[in-house]
């Protein structure tokens, strides 16, 4: 069965160091992956996603992320990272029409 | 252009109670999909339509159900409501759903219903 992992619940980081999200996904084909964040009380905003080709992807608000197919991984990176970074950070990889399978999300808190 | 609109954005019910959600998709978009989110269980999909038909069911109890209008609008019901039916509810607008938009998903800010 499908299923992607997020093997860290919470990551505290200072401003201006740098981040990276782990994500392990389990999909029998060509992955459709993706990273999603979301802040209290909102829905969930794209920012970045990854079909083929360059296994490096950029995303908005300076994200990127490396897809390696023989680690079965996705993680998401960022350089610098700003106190308005922190919120929840949802892996996915999508099946087909509409449907998502999400990890479990890491929750994101940046020290000042 | 304007997003995916979720309406009522909050609202408490009691058990036994049912309750309808409503989402505006993204002009253009013609597939809707509706997850339940909740700190135990996460993200879970609960089932997604395109042009009026339902493409995709996730594993819930038919208490759940939905449906979309020519409008590409939707709708979710939940009948017989249970404590833990208390989540927030999460509907994502994408263009077709298939080939490179797969998996693209468009949110709303969610309803949060809580039941007593």
């Amino acid at each position: 069965a499908q299923s992607v992992t997020q093997p860290d619940i919470h990551i505290t980081v200072s401003e201006g160091a740098s981040l990276e999200l782990r994500c392990n996904y389990s999909y029998g084909a060509t992955p459709y992956l993706f990273w999603y964040v979301q802040s209290p009380g909102q829905g969930l905003q794209l920012l970045l996603k990854y079909f083929s080709g360059d296994t490096l992807v950029q995303g908005i608000k300076g994200f990127e992320a490396e897809f390696k197919r023989s680690q079965s991984s996705f993680n998401l990176r960022k350089p610098s990272v700003h106190w308005s970074d922190a919120a929840e950070y949802f892996c996915a990889v999508a099946h087909n029409a509409g449907k998502s399978t999400f990890g479990d999300g890491t929750t994101l808190t940046v020290k000042p | 252009k304007a997003g995916v609109t979720q309406t009522p954005r909050y609202l408490i019910k009691t058990r036994g109670q049912q309750v309808t959600l409503s989402c505006s998709p993204i002009s253009g978009h013609r597939s809707v999909s509706w997850y339940q989110q909740t700190p135990g269980q996460g993200l879970q999909f609960l089932f997604e339509y395109f042009s009026e038909t339902q493409r995709n069911k996730g594993n819930f109890p038919g208490r759940f159900s939905g449906r979309q209008f020519s409008n590409s609008r939707s709708e979710m019901n939940v009948s017989t409501l249970e404590l833990g039916d208390s989540a927030l509810y999460l509907c994502a607008s994408s263009i077709t759903g298939t080939g490179r938009n797969t998996g693209e998903l468009f949110f709303g800010e969610g309803s949060r219903l809580t039941v007593l």
